[in-house]
């Protein structure tokens, strides 16, 4: 079955950098782009950027892109997402998620991994 | 960049039918897509394509979509569905591809 597995919990303070990982299992990793989505607390969902693992084509978010990086390791099938200069703002449970097929919507989602920014 | 309003929430009765509304301009000529989201747990997908139902969804959840308006049904409602549900839409005039709506919170009253 489809298993995307993020790394816990991350303390952070504000100007440092964070990075998370997003193990997959259970279907062919290249062949699906990888997708971060974050949450702040109590507000919706904000797609953050994606990446296609086979090609390593990359596509951010106009808000972050100046401060976020998406890579993939395809010999551990994982992704990671690093976001750099980290704001208050920035806390948020960040998770996940694939690709759909055709990409217009995320089938399989990680469990998430909450970052939190404080002094 | 295109806009998806949702209602904040939606009371429904157990055994009831609930209606979600997903707003948006000319929104029938996009697909849209459909997810429930339980409190401290990652969002899952219930609905893609308008109305199709991922494997182990039950039927109860169905979806409609056409002129400004998609809508995401549960009938006979139960207390497991109280959650928020988030439509979405892929928008590929936008650098920012991936639409959400801010969600509407089901209370199983």
């Amino acid at each position: 079955q489809v298993q995307l597995v993020q790394s816990g919990v991350e303390v952070k303070t504000p100007g440092a950098s964070v990075k998370v990982s997003c193990k997959a299992s259970g279907y062919s990793f290249p062949t699906y782009g990888i997708n971060w989505v974050r949450q702040a607390p109590g507000q919706g969902l904000e797609w953050m950027g994606w990446i296609s693992p086979s090609s390593g084509n990359r596509n951010y978010a106009q808000k972050v892109q100046d401060r976020v990086t998406m890579s993939t390791d395809t010999s551990t099938n994982t992704a990671y997402m690093e976001l750099r200069s980290l704001r208050f703002d920035d806390t948020a449970v960040y998770f996940c998620a694939r690709d759909s097929g055709d990409a217009e919507y995320f089938d399989y989602w990680g469990q998430g991994t909450l970052v939190a920014v404080s002094s | 960049s295109y806009v998806l309003t949702q209602p904040p929430s939606v009371s429904v009765a157990p055994g009831q039918t609930a209606r979600i509304t997903c707003g948006g301009n000319n929104i029938g000529s996009k697909s849209v897509h459909w997810y429930q989201q339980k409190p401290g747990q990652a969002p899952v997908l219930v609905v893609y394509h308008d109305s199709d139902r991922p494997s182990g969804i039950p039927d109860r959840f169905s979806g409609s979509n056409s002129g400004n308006t998609a809508t995401l049904t549960i009938s006979r409602v139960e207390a497991g569905d109280e959650a928020d549900y988030f439509c979405q839409v892929w928008d590929n005039s936008s650098d920012h591809p991936y639409v959400f709506g801010a969600g509407t919170q089901v209370t199983v009253l």
